[in-house]
């Protein structure tokens, strides 16, 4: 069973350019879960999706950051315009519905530079 | 903000236990301890939960004290590859026409080094 996948690995992008990163849960999770850590700092959580609605986007950062799971499947989250203090590693995570505390899978993160 | 307390860092040798406390004396009725691991560049990976009682699956055991204010993660083999950032986190969750939420609130951790 594929895991949790995240698109492009690696982003070097100019200020003031935009970003899409990617994120493909595991099948049949309908949760999806957005983190980042930026340098030096805790991994912090930015939104959770359930299908493809947003259940909690409080730690979405300002409203350059613009998270889409259109059908419920693969989720896009979008930085326009991108900022230095952007620079960080982007992590997707899934888990399935019902029951207490599923766990969540996360996958390996896009490295997101803003030079 | 993280809810619990955790030392910055431990070392354990290879072949040994690796003991790793957590402390979390503001936990709530309905929260779970959960444990997660990072190898460097990896993503975050999960390795145990529990609600009040000790558990154990392939990669650990988890000890809960009875007043759940904390607990210890066991790994019971150390190897060279358990070198990783060790969370400790407590997960808030609660039920909405049947699906589980619970966003995972990361702290700073414990750098466990394991060393031949």
């Amino acid at each position: 069973e594929a895991g949790v996948t995240q698109f492009p690995s690696h982003s070097v992008i100019e200020k003031g350019q935009t970003v899409t990163l990617r994120c493909d849960p595991i099948s049949g999770h309908d949760n999806l879960y957005w983190y980042r850590r930026v340098m030096g700092k805790e991994i912090k959580f930015l939104l959770h999706f359930v299908k493809e609605s947003k259940q909690d986007e409080s730690g979405m950062p300002n409203n350059r950051f613009l998270a889409e799971r259109t059908g419920g499947t693969y989720s896009t989250l979008k930085v326009q315009p991108a900022e230095l203090e952007d620079s960080g590693v982007y992590f997707c995570a899934s888990s399935q519905t019902g029951g207490f505390n599923t766990e969540a899978f996360f996958g390996q993160g896009t490295r997101l530079t803003v030079v | 903000d993280a809810k619990t307390t955790q030392p910055p860092s431990m070392d354990c040798a290879e072949g040994r236990a690796a003991n790793l406390p957590c402390n979390h004396s503001t936990i709530s009725g309905n929260e779970y301890v959960y444990w997660y691991r990072q190898i460097h560049s990896q993503g975050p990976q999960y390795i145990i939960h529990g609600l009040k009682n000790n558990e154990t699956n392939e990669m650990a055991s988890l000890i809960i004290t009875e007043d759940r204010k904390s607990s210890t993660l066991i790994l019971p083999h150390a190897t060279l590859r358990d070198t990783a950032v060790y969370y400790c986190i407590v997960r808030a969750s609660s039920y909405a026409g049947g699906t589980s939420y619970g966003k995972l609130t990361f702290g700073q951790g414990t750098i466990l080094t394991v060393h031949p």
